[in-house]
Parts: structure tokens; C-alpha cells; sequence
């Protein structure tokens, strides 16, 4: 069984401050990990992931996570807010080599303020 | 590339009415997705298609539901009768090589039915 929990459904920064966005997931199987952000309207896209490689992963935007397998989490973070972040972010877990088992966070909608 | 393509944009149906929802894959992607998003229960696979046929269809809600690949650059998800509670946006998503590789969405189906 896998599950994924977005800690914050809102999250609110000003505009050049850090932003964390919290994922834990729980798998039986070694787990692939995403970050998807939707905008308004939009379809979802790819921001980073991780399949086993490096814990820290790098992503578009700034944006970067952090596989800690010892707090089965995948935070999400970025340096400096821009208004262009502001979005609905989606953590989602597979099994490596098991797409049918994909499961998706609820999201976290991402506000920045000016 | 153009990306997933997917038609129509919008849709406004009345009860009972049958739906399809139409899909353009990535060329030379060999996984195909479909997902259903509502604000009760976020994202869900509903199915998902490896080199045309269908792999695991666990996730479609109930045999009024149906989803087709009839080749490798078109698939369908067709609602037949509609109902109030079927109103969603419906993504696509493709994904090639490896099960690990991403899946990139088109921008959804907005399904309203009254």
C-alpha cells in the first residue's frame, strides 16, 4: 500500500521569501517521487523527480526537494517567492516500475503576496 | 511537439446524455493516462493504457464508464448516460520509455453536467 500527504492544503509567503511546500508519502516498494504544479486553468507539469538517484533533487523554476527516506518526506522548497509561483502543487508517489499504483496529494495551493 | 491534445476544452452536457472525451497523445509515447480531478477527491487514475491496450482500468468508477486506444495517437473516454456527479476536468497524460519517465498532461477536459 502507498500513500502521500501534503501536510497544507494553503500556503501563503511574500513575494522573496523561502517557500516549503510538505510532502510525506508511505510505501511498501521503493517509491519514485514527483512534484507537479498546476496553474490556474492549466494542465499539470512536471516540476522534479526523484527515482533512487540523488536525494536532493533539483527541479525548473528553482524549485528543489529533498528524498529523506529516515522521515519518509519529499519537501518541496525555493529560495525566493516570485508572484509566478503561485499555483496548485501536486506531491504524487509510485512504486519503482509501478505506474499503475501512482497516487497523487491532495495539492497545496501556493499564494504569494507582493 | 504540441504536447497532449485534447478535445473538447469545455463540455456542458445534460443528464443522461452520452460524453466523449477525446485524447492526442505525445508521438512515440507509449503510456497513456486518464485522470479525473474534483475538489471532493483531487486527482485519480482512472485508467491507463500501455501500447494500446488497457492496463489497469481499477480506477474507473462504475460501467458507464469506458476508454478506448484504438491506435497509437488517439484514445477516447466516453460517459454513457451522464450524470451531475461525473462533472470534473478529465486529464490526459502520456508518458514514454522507461515506467519511471514523467507523464506530461494535456490541459483537461472541463465536463459540466446539468
Amino acid at each position: 500500500a502507498q500513500s502521500v500527504t501534503q501536510l497544507d492544503s494553503h500556503v501563503s509567503v511574500s513575494e522573496g521569501t523561502p517557500v516549503l511546500l510538505r510532502c510525506n508519502y508511505s510505501s511498501s516498494y521503493s517509491p519514485s517521487l514527483f512534484w507537479y504544479v498546476q496553474h490556474p486553468n492549466k494542465g499539470l507539469q512536471l516540476l522534479l523527480k526523484y527515482t533512487s538517484a540523488a536525494t536532493l533533487v533539483k527541479g525548473i523554476n528553482g524549485f528543489e526537494a529533498e528524498f529523506k527516506k529516515s522521515e519518509t518526506s519529499f519537501h518541496l522548497t525555493k529560495p525566493s517567492a516570485h508572484m509566478s509561483d503561485a499555483a496548485e502543487y501536486f506531491c504524487v508517489v509510485t512504486p519503482v516500475g509501478g505506474y499503475q499504483k501512482v497516487t497523487f496529494g491532495i495539492g497545496t495551493k501556493l499564494q504569494v503576496i507582493p | 511537439d504540441a504536447g497532449v491534445i485534447q478535445s473538447p476544452r469545455h463540455e456542458v452536457t445534460e443528464m443522461g446524455q452520452e460524453v466523449t472525451l477525446r485524447c492526442k497523445p505525445i508521438s512515440g509515447h507509449d503510456y497513456l493516462f486518464w485522470y479525473r480531478q474534483t475538489m471532493m477527491r483531487g486527482l485519480e487514475l482512472l485508467i491507463y493504457f500501455n501500447n494500446n491496450v488497457p492496463i489497469d482500468d481499477s480506477g474507473m468508477p462504475e460501467d458507464r464508464f469506458s476508454a478506448k486506444m484504438p491506435n497509437a495517437s488517439f484514445s477516447t473516454l466516453k460517459i454513457q448516460p451522464s450524470e451531475p456527479r461525473d462533472s470534473a476536468v478529465y486529464f490526459c497524460a502520456s508518458s514514454g520509455g522507461s515506467m519511471n519517465t514523467e507523464a506530461f498532461f494535456g490541459q483537461g477536459t472541463r465536463l459540466t453536467v446539468v
